[in-house]
């Protein structure tokens, strides 16, 4: 079945940075790959997703990158603020079923 | 629409008891599914429905938890009987074929 790979689990940066998520998937029959932020006991939200047949989607400061070659997509988050941190989690699903299968998240503490 | 609704919001019980967690989808979603998180194994699928129909409930830990979806309106996850290792956060998500997981506020489980 479908595995999800993600790193760091955790990243500090300095507010104004740059943060970088990556995530690898198992099964190459994925098609659709959303990127969730879940803030201290809250539920997760959508924050971007693409599809397979994208390269590459920005939303002002995020954006997600997708080789699909080599199985991995990556989370961008630019000038980051301390809004920002978060768990953050990636997830893939398969091209003929509706099954969402999540990373294990990575927590991103942005400092002042 | 008023999101997913979740209840109860939190759930203290002691082992053994029967555990009865009810979820409200959005309306014209077709898929629903629950989740449970934890610290150790993250955002862990449990379930999904399809149209009412269980498709994969591959993610249910054993025979001591089931799932209904009665109509497209409403779903339950019931444990029985609880055991302390049950103890997580359980939440529901609906979406359209998959895409855009919308979740509710969550379940807090405790068993003692």
């Amino acid at each position: 079945g479908e595995n999800v790979e993600q790193h760091p689990s955790t990243l500090s940066v300095q507010e104004g940075d740059s943060a970088v998520i990556k995530c690898t998937y198992s099964d190459s029959a994925s098609n659709y790959f959303p990127w969730y932020k879940q803030e201290l006991g809250k539920r997760p939200q959508l924050i971007i997703d693409i599809r397979s047949n994208v390269g590459e989607k920005k939303d002002q400061r995020i954006a997600v990158t997708l080789n699909k070659t080599a199985k991995h997509f990556s989370l961008h988050i630019t000038e980051t603020q301390p809004e920002d941190s978060a768990v953050y989690f990636c997830a893939a699903r398969s091209y003929n079923t509706d099954k969402l299968i999540f990373g294990t998240g990575t927590r991103l503490q942005v400092f002042p | 629409d008023a999101g997913v609704i979740q209840s109860p919001r939190h759930e203290v019980t002691e082992m053994g008891q029967e555990v009865t967690l009810r979820c409200k989808p959005i309306s014209g979603h077709n898929s629903l599914f629950w989740y449970r998180q934890t610290m150790m194994r993250g955002l862990e699928l449990l379930i999904y429905f399809n149209n009412n129909v269980p498709i994969d409930d591959s993610g249910m830990p054993e025979d001591r938890f089931s799932a209904k979806m009665p109509n497209a309106s409403f779903s339950t996850l019931k444990i029985q009987p609880s055991e302390p290792r049950d103890s997580a956060v359980y939440f529901c998500a609906s979406s359209i074929h998959g895409e855009k997981l919308f979740f509710g506020s969550g379940t807090q489980l405790s068993v003692l």
